[in-house]
């Protein structure tokens, strides 16, 4: 079945580094892939998305292409701020997100002043 | 736009007990889901409702779970009796599932979470 590999945290940065949280899935077809942001005590959020091969989802400064040689779906962020840290969780959906939605586990990102 | 509304937040019950989980989602959307989230994992869907039918409810552990979505709107999650395994955090979502979407992209948005003690 379809299955969501994430990058294992916690992940601790400062203020102004680089950021990659890698992604991985399996799954026939072509499926579509998100990254869902957490921040403490609210609900998931949609970050940014990508459906088909080859697209660049990007937002807040964040980015993952859809890389379907590779099966994957990497987050980066060129300089990250202290309000992001929060959980982020890699996903997909076989179709266009109204099917179920297929999530990693999630990685805890904090940084520090 | 008011969001997705769960309700409670936060419940603490004892095991053998029932308990109920209520969601308003975003008005207009059509497709609502429960999903399940276990500490330090990412959710899974439990189940996944079209207007008042549930079209996939495969995960949904029906000896002691039940969910309604009366008149396709507001839902309601059952579990009876609890077990200490169901602690947990329990999310709702919605999305707009239009008939004609084709190749558009139906968001899901996501509430709060209820998040269930069992003890």
């Amino acid at each position: 079945g379809d299955s969501v590999t994430q990058m294992e945290g916690p992940v601790t940065l400062s203020e102004e580094a680089f950021l990659t949280i890698n992604c991985t899935y399996t799954a026939t077809g072509y499926p579509s892939l998100f990254w869902y942001v957490q921040y403490p005590g609210e609900g998931l959020q949609l970050l940014l998305k990508a459906t088909k091969a080859d697209d660049k989802g990007s937002n807040k400064g964040f980015e993952a292409t859809y890389r379907k040689e590779t099966t994957s779906f990497h987050l980066e962020k060129g300089s990250v701020q202290v309000s992001d840290s929060a959980v982020y969780f890699c996903a997909l959906s076989r179709y266009f997100g109204n099917e179920k939605l297929t999530f990693g586990t999630g990685t805890r990102l904090t940084i520090i002043p | 736009e008011a969001g997705v509304v769960q309700s409670p937040r936060y419940k603490i019950i004892e095991k053998k007990q029932p308990v109920a989980f209520w969601c308003n989602p975003i008005s207009g959307h059509n497709t609502l889901y429960w999903y399940l989230q276990n500490l330090g994992q990412g959710p899974e869907l439990l189940i996944r409702y079209e207007n008042e039918e549930a079209v996939d409810d495969s995960q949904l552990p029906k000896d002691r779970f039940s969910a309604e979505r009366l008149k396709g709107v507001d839902s309601t999650l059952k579990i009876q009796p609890a077990e200490l395994g169901d602690s947990a955090v329990y999310l709702c979502a919605s999305s707009l599932d239009s008939p004609t979407s084709g190749s558009s992209y139906n968001e899901q948005f996501f509430g709060p979470g209820t998040r269930l003690t069992v003890l």
